[in-house]
């Protein structure tokens, strides 16, 4: 079957750096997605990575190696409005997305 | 330009009615999706629709029904609503006009308890 892992919830300080981890077995790979989604509000697109490596996105960095079937987000500089929940998604080789639980990120001052 | 729309924001629902889920998009993409999001599963696909007239079954379409008349409309519709079906519904639609690798955006959701 195909399985996306996250922890459920993470904890960590204003200011401070959280790597989000996320590990998947799918039926093919076509990339990986990381989603935030704040409470009672849409998914809104973070990044995509489809090759092995590190992309950067101003506070936000994303990591993929396909070879260990594992990614994570990075987030650097934590605000008080980056408390969400962060959602993994694998596109499968149907090219469709196979999402992640969901990671509940709580910021605290 | 507004995005995705969806209606209604919630309903209440009585066992054994049906309803339609409404779904407009304005960005012309040939895609749209509808998912349901339950506390601590992550989104599920329903059905999907690749281009107009054209749908397709996702991980979990039983009881739902989904029609693709043009573009930008993808409505979903429950027959017969039964309480397992309560949830928060999103449509979705990416522009994957070269193998699906696209982004998808999502609409603001349609929470729906069924009672």
């Amino acid at each position: 079957g195909q399985n996306i892992d996250q922890p459920t919830e993470m904890t960590a300080t204003e200011g401070a750096i959280v790597q989000i981890n996320c590990t998947y077995q799918t039926s093919g790979f076509n990339g990986l997605f990381w989603y935030q989604q704040h409470a009672g509000e849409a998914p809104t697109f973070l990044s995509y990575n489809v090759l092995d490596g590190l992309e950067e996105k101003g506070r936000f960095s994303s990591f993929l190696s396909r070879s260990k079937g594992y990614s994570y987000l990075l987030l650097k500089e934590l605000q008080m409005k980056d408390s969400a929940s962060y959602l993994c998604a694998v596109l499968d080789s149907n090219y469709q997305l196979i999402w992640g639980a969901g990671t509940k990120l709580i910021i605290k001052p | 330009t507004a995005g995705i729309t969806q209606a209604p924001t919630s309903q209440i629902l009585a066992a054994g009615r049906s309803m339609t889920l409404r779904c407009t998009q304005d960005m012309r993409h040939n895609a749209m999706y509808w998912y349901r999001q339950d506390l601590g599963l992550g989104l599920r696909l329903i059905h999907y629709s690749n281009t107009a007239g054209t749908t397709g079954k996702g991980e979990v379409p039983d009881g739902y029904s989904v029609s693709r008349a043009n573009t930008d409309d993808f409505p979903l519709t429950l027959a017969s609503a039964v309480p397992s079906q309560t949830s928060v519904y999103f449509c979705a639609s990416s522009d994957s006009t070269s193998g699906g690798a696209e982004t998808q955006y999502f609409g603001p959701g349609t929470r729906l308890l069924v009672l």
